[in-house]
């Protein structure tokens, strides 16, 4: 069984920059939930994705974005990057049924460190 | 009130100490329990889920008190390979986790 793998590992972008940050989910798992880390804080919710359509979203702007494939690989797509934007982004893939789940396990994949200068 | 609540620590046990962790959480909707484990610059590791009438998984115990809104973990016989912080998480129907800041342990020698 493949875990959760996540490219790239680090990135340093400059501020008004974008970037895109990969996901592919662990066999079997048709959800994919994207969460920022900031250091010395828990794991924020950005959002979650279930056979390709957003379920769920958390406080985070329009800037941040995101898609799933039909393979439930996902991508986290960020605009206009601000200083604030650097942290260790972690993507976390799960078996679950999406909205109306009463909640499931959450495995995640090793994080992408996003450095904004 | 943070949504999930945790004291940071650290807690400092040496080796073979019985050490517990508490959170509470303020949504009454939550429907699902976790505690992860974190090692530094790492990805959270799922730990163990909570259940309502509480599990234990070999050194570590979970219990979760829904009345009182609050989870706790118990890790008797600390190892040094403990050391890390401890993520307290909460779900609810929509199946997204609310972590709490976490817990630092350091098992020293």
């Amino acid at each position: 069984e493949t875990g959760v793998t996540q490219s790239p590992t680090h990135l340093i972008k400059t501020r008004g920059q974008q970037v895109t940050l990969r996901c592919s989910s662990q066999s079997g798992h048709n959800t994919v939930s994207w969460y920022q880390q900031a250091l010395g804080q828990g794991p924020q919710f950005i959002f979650q994705y279930y056979r390709e359509e957003e379920n769920g979203r958390g406080n985070f702007p329009p800037r941040f974005s995101g898609l799933q494939f039909p393979n439930y690989s996902s991508e986290l797509n960020v605009n206009a990057l601000e200083l604030d934007d650097s942290a260790l982004y972690l993507c976390a893939s799960s078996s679950g049924l999406g909205q109306g789940s009463s909640g499931y396990e959450q495995y995640f994949g090793p994080g992408t460190r996003l450095t904004v200068t | 009130r943070k949504e999930v609540e945790q004291d940071p620590g650290p807690f400092n046990v040496p080796e073979g100490a019985t050490v517990a962790f508490n959170c509470t959480y303020s949504n009454s909707a939550s429907q699902s329990f976790f505690w992860y484990r974190q090692d530094c610059r790492k990805e959270p590791k799922l730990l163990m889920s909570v259940y309502s009438s509480g599990n234990e998984d070999g050194r570590f115990t979970a219990q979760l008190n829904r009345a009182s809104q609050y989870i706790s973990l118990l890790i008797r016989d600390s190892k040094l390979s403990d050391s890390a912080t401890y993520l307290c998480v909460v779900s609810t129907g929509y199946s997204t986790l609310t972590f709490g800041k976490g817990t630092m342990l350091l098992v020293s020698p």
